[in-house]
């Protein structure tokens, strides 16, 4: 069965320093996403990503966070200057369509911010 | 009102037992309904979509009430390989394509 993959799955970066998350989506999907889950907290949606532009994205969504689909495989989210509320797990997803397609996730990245 | 409420639980339930999850949410627009589950440190999986006419998958049954704005899912005859957290996912709780997750229900399925 065909599924999401990201790489690093751990991922341990000093504060203030920039990371870069990468996801290979589902090879047929069409639109991509980025969520993160806090310890012990809920699945927060980032942003979607359709059609080589950002379709929806959170209030979590700000200018410290940016997302790219560098090639026809990656899709790939950018953290700057990060800060120790950063820590989290981050899940990329895709599906075949919106909102009435079930999503698939990745086994995402541990994000800790030191 | 929060978006997508869920009785975090809990449920603690012998092998073979029967149990059932609701999960509230506040936008009466909202779209489409999934159930997912999630094992500690893991990720989300899929378990099913919701339908508005109810839908089956085996020993699990998803429910829609579009009038009182809830969705459930039935388990029946638990399995140990059952304990895990039941997320419910509405798409469009927030007002737009958003998904929102509820918190979850734990459940705990012992011998």
């Amino acid at each position: 069965e065909p599924e999401v993959t990201q790489t690093p799955s751990h991922q341990v970066t000093q504060m203030g320093q920039e990371v870069i998350l990468r996801c290979v989506p589902i090879s047929n999907h069409l639109y991509f996403y980025w969520y993160r889950q806090i310890l012990g907290q809920k699945v927060e949606f980032l942003v979607s990503f359709y059609n080589n532009e950002i379709s929806e994205k959170s209030e979590i969504f700000d200018d410290q966070f940016s997302v790219e689909r560098p090639d026809g495989s990656n899709f790939t989210l950018k953290i700057r200057s990060t800060k120790l509320e950063d820590s989290a797990m981050y899940f990329c997803a895709s599906s075949q369509g919106t909102s009435d397609q079930p999503q698939h996730f990745g086994d995402g990245t541990r994000l800790s911010i030191l | 009102r929060k978006e997508v409420e869920q009785d975090p639980g809990p449920f603690n339930v012998p092998e073979g037992a029967t149990v059932a999850f609701n999960c509230t949410y506040s936008n009466s627009a909202s779209q489409s309904f999934f159930w997912y589950r999630q094992d500690c440190r893991k990720e989300p999986k899929l378990l099913m979509s919701v339908y508005s006419s109810g839908n089956e998958d085996g020993r699990f049954t998803a429910q829609l009430n579009r009038a009182s704005q809830y969705i459930s899912l039935l388990i029946r005859d638990s399995k140990l390989s059952d304990s895990a957290t039941y997320l419910c996912v509405v798409n469009g709780a927030g007002g737009s394509y958003i998904p929102t997750f509820g918190r979850g229900t734990s459940l705990i399925v012992h011998p």
